[in-house]
């Protein structure tokens, strides 16, 4: 079955600097990808998705995300983060395929944004 | 609209209180679902529905009904629940079920006691 890992729980990382958020997903014939947001007592905004394609893939807020087939990784970035980008940081996958697809999450990674 | 409401925002309920939870959108979305999120864990799936029809039922305990009484409205009834079953709910909609975008309400922080 499809997965996604995220290896890194919490990352600590101060304002104005570069960031990656860490995401790896089980070999398939076909993968589609998400990050999405949370921010605190909210629901789920979507960042960004990779369905087909370019593999450098521009989401809102700045974010980008890059496909690596040979690396199965699909890890987000975003050169300079600001206090406002402190947040619960999901990866997903699309897992099965038709009437059975489904929306898949990894365990999240909380971006904390220090002054 | 672009959104997707869910009412309410929060709920108190007690172990033998009837309730419900509602989901709307009005986008024309014909899939919708319903996710658990416990704290700090992320978003598990329970239902599917896909033009109104149940679809995908991830083995949810029967104190658990979904109910899609038409194309824009989700509902989840709530019976004799216990206390481990206070989580945020999620509604999600999108296009159809073979469009990889889903659009997420802002939840009901649900509360039994």
């Amino acid at each position: 079955a499809q997965s996604v890992t995220q290896l890194d729980s919490q990352v600590p990382v101060f304002e104005e600097a570069p960031v990656e958020l860490r995401c790896n997903y089980s070999s398939s014939v076909s993968v589609y990808l998400f990050w999405y947001v949370q921010y605190p007592n909210q629901g789920l905004q979507l960042l960004l998705k990779y369905l087909s394609g370019s593999t450098l893939v521009k989401g809102i807020n700045g974010f980008e995300a890059e496909f690596n087939k040979s690396q199965t990784s699909f890890h987000l970035r975003k050169p300079s983060v600001h206090i406002s980008d402190t947040a619960e940081y999901f990866c997903a996958v699309i897992a099965g395929g038709g009437a059975t697809n489904k929306l898949i999450f990894g365990t999240g990674t909380l971006l904390a944004v220090q002054p | 609209d672009t959104e997707v409401t869910q009412t309410p925002k929060h709920l108190v309920m007690g172990m033998t209180n009837k309730k419900s939870l509602k989901c709307e959108q009005h986008m024309g979305h014909r899939a919708m679902y319903w996710y658990k999120q416990k704290a700090k864990k992320p978003p598990e799936l329970m239902f599917v529905y896909s033009y109104e029809k149940l679809s995908i039922n991830e083995s949810v305990p029967s104190r658990f009904s979904p109910e899609c009484p038409n194309s824009s409205l989700l509902n989840l009834h709530l019976h004799a629940l216990q206390p481990e079953d206070s989580a945020l709910y999620l509604c999600a909609s999108s296009r159809d079920r073979d469009y990889y975008g889903y659009t997420f309400g802002s939840g009901t922080r649900l509360t039994v006691v």
